[in-house]
């Protein structure tokens, strides 16, 4: 596809359950970014990419959330024994280049943990 | 750290009037790239514009302009000629553009403004 693309578009989930997000960026794309996105702010970073490389996960608030991409191209955001704080958009971001390069979004997974 | 403020939560314009969004950064990198996003009701998440902290002039595209003043720090949207469609939320944002650091392509978002153009 011409854009960056995200599944599952939403996810319902139960405290405690593990979830995995997916994001598929443009192709060719050298990097990829994960944000998360709470109802009426801007989307705040969680981790990133150059290739299979994660290069800074500062931003994953805790030890339950991880991010692996290792091919280069897709990528998966894990959060295990989810909470229901962690109910948010989570947005993933390609883009050419990460020095200089525009991050394009993709549509987004809203996760809602009851 | 980088830090984006965006003191409008809300701004309404008429069509076809000029509207300008508020967007004031801080940094302590050299070099840095700003950006507005768009997020219409859809949710999803447009580029309209960059700017790089080096360029001397502000960036356009379109109907969009960038006011770049980097001794006040600001990177203030200008929309020319608003249309129904332009209502959203619009975020500013930052990056830093030193490359050899671990955050160069991290995006600091700010919180946005809601724009709502009256026909």
């Amino acid at each position: 596809g011409a854009g960056v693309s995200q599944s599952p578009r939403y996810k319902v989930t139960k405290r405690g359950q593990d979830v995995a997000l997916r994001c598929d960026p443009i192709s060719g794309h050298v990097s990829l970014y994960w944000y998360r996105q709470a109802l009426g702010q801007g989307p705040e970073f969680l981790t990133y990419f150059n290739y299979e490389a994660q290069q800074d996960k500062s931003g994953l608030p805790n030890d339950r959330f991880s991010a692996e991409r290792p091919e280069g191209s897709i990528s998966t955001l894990t959060i295990q024994r989810t909470e229901q704080r962690d109910s948010a958009m989570y947005r993933c971001a390609s883009s050419f280049q990460s020095v200089f390069g525009v991050q394009y979004f993709g549509p987004g997974t809203r996760l809602t943990v009851t | 750290a980088q830090k984006i403020t965006q003191t409008q939560p809300g701004m309404f314009v008429q069509e076809k009037e000029a509207v300008t969004l508020d967007c004031t950064y801080d940094t302590s990198d050299q070099s840095y790239g700003l950006f507005w996003y768009k997020q219409p009701s859809s949710g999803e998440m447009i580029f309209l514009i960059y700017q790089g902290s080096y360029d001397e002039q502000n960036a356009t595209e379109g109907r969009y302009s960038l006011n770049f003043q980097k001794a006040r720090k600001s990177a203030n949207l200008v929309i020319s000629a608003s249309q129904l469609g332009d209502s959203a939320m619009y975020f500013c944002a930052m990056r830093p553009d030193n490359a050899g650091g671990t955050s160069y392509g991290k995006l600091t978002f700010g919180q946005g403004t809601i724009l709502t153009v009256h026909p």
